[in-house]
C-alpha cells in the first residue's frame, strides 16, 4: 500500500495563478483532510471530507475549494494564489464510518507551495 | 477559543537522557494525540489515548483527564529521536474527529 500521496511535492506560483493538488489514499478511508503548516504555528484544518462528495470547511478555507468525487481522491485547489497562501500543505486521511471518531490520521508527505 | 499548549517549544539532550515533553488542553476531549515530524517533514502519529498510559519502545504517553494534561515520555533518547514532536486532540462533541494541534516542540538529541 502506498498510504497517502500527494502530488506535487513541490511548487512555485505567480500572484494570481491557479493550481491544484492532489491527494489520494488507498486505505479505503472515509475521512480525508487538508491542512496548512506555517512557521510558529500549529498545523490548521482548511477543508474537510466526511465521505465521497461531501466537504466541510475548517479552520481556514478562504481562498480555497475542495472536490471529492472519488472517495480515493481530495483535490484542494487554488484558483487566485496569493503569497499568504505560501505555506506547506499536508493532506491526511482516517478511516472511521461514524461521526464521532477519534481514529488515527494518516498525514501525506507534503506539497511545498510557494506564491510569488 | 479551545487551544492546545506544548511545552518546552525546544528541547536539546544529550544521548541518553530521559526526556519528558508536555502538552495540556481547555476543554473535555475525545481523545488526544501524539505526533511525530521527520526533519524531512513526514508527520506520523505515535499514540492516541483517551485514558492512563501507552507504550512503545522508549516511547511513553499518559494522560490525565482530570488535570487536562499529557506528557510523552522518551527514555535512553537517541540521536535519531531528534524530530518536532505535536499534540494534537479532539474535542468532544460535533466534529470531534477534527483535530486541534499544539505548535509542537522541537527536540535536538546531541550525541
Amino acid at each position: 500500500n502506498a498510504g497517502v500521496t500527494q502530488t506535487p511535492k513541490f511548487r512555485v506560483l505567480k500572484t494570481g495563478q491557479s493550481m491544484t493538488l492532489l491527494c489520494a489514499q488507498d486505505m479505503n478511508h472515509e475521512y480525508m483532510y487538508w491542512y496548512r503548516q506555517d512557521p510558529g504555528m500549529g498545523l490548521r484544518l482548511i477543508h474537510y471530507s466526511v465521505g465521497e462528495g461531501t466537504t466541510a470547511k475548517g479552520e481556514v478555507p478562504d481562498g480555497y475549494n475542495v472536490s471529492r468525487l472519488k472517495k480515493q481522491n481530495f483535490l484542494l485547489g487554488l484558483e487566485s494564489a496569493a503569497p499568504s497562501q505560501t505555506s506547506v500543505y499536508f493532506c491526511a486521511s482516517s478511516y472511521s464510518t461514524f461521526r464521532l471518531s477519534t481514529d488515527t490520521q494518516y498525514f501525506g508527505p507534503g506539497t511545498r507551495l510557494t506564491v510569488l | 477559543k479551545n487551544e492546545v499548549e506544548q511545552s518546552p517549544q525546544n528541547l536539546t539532550a544529550q544521548e541518553g537522557e530521559f526526556i519528558t515533553i508536555n502538552c495540556s488542553y481547555s476543554v473535555g476531549i475525545s481523545a488526544l494525540h501524539w505526533l511525530q515530524q521527520h526533519p524531512g517533514g513526514g508527520i506520523v502519529s505515535l499514540f492516541m489515548l483517551s485514558s492512563g498510559k501507552k507504550k512503545h519502545g522508549r516511547l511513553i504517553a499518559t494522560i490525565n483527564i482530570q488535570e487536562k494534561h499529557s506528557s510523552l515520555h522518551i527514555t535512553a533518547s537517541h540521536p535519531r529521536d531528534s524530530a518536532v514532536y505535536i499534540c494534537a486532540v479532539s474535542y468532544s462533541g460535533a466534529g470531534s474527529y477534527q483535530l486541534t494541534f499544539g505548535k509542537g516542540t522541537k527536540l535536538s538529541v546531541i550525541p
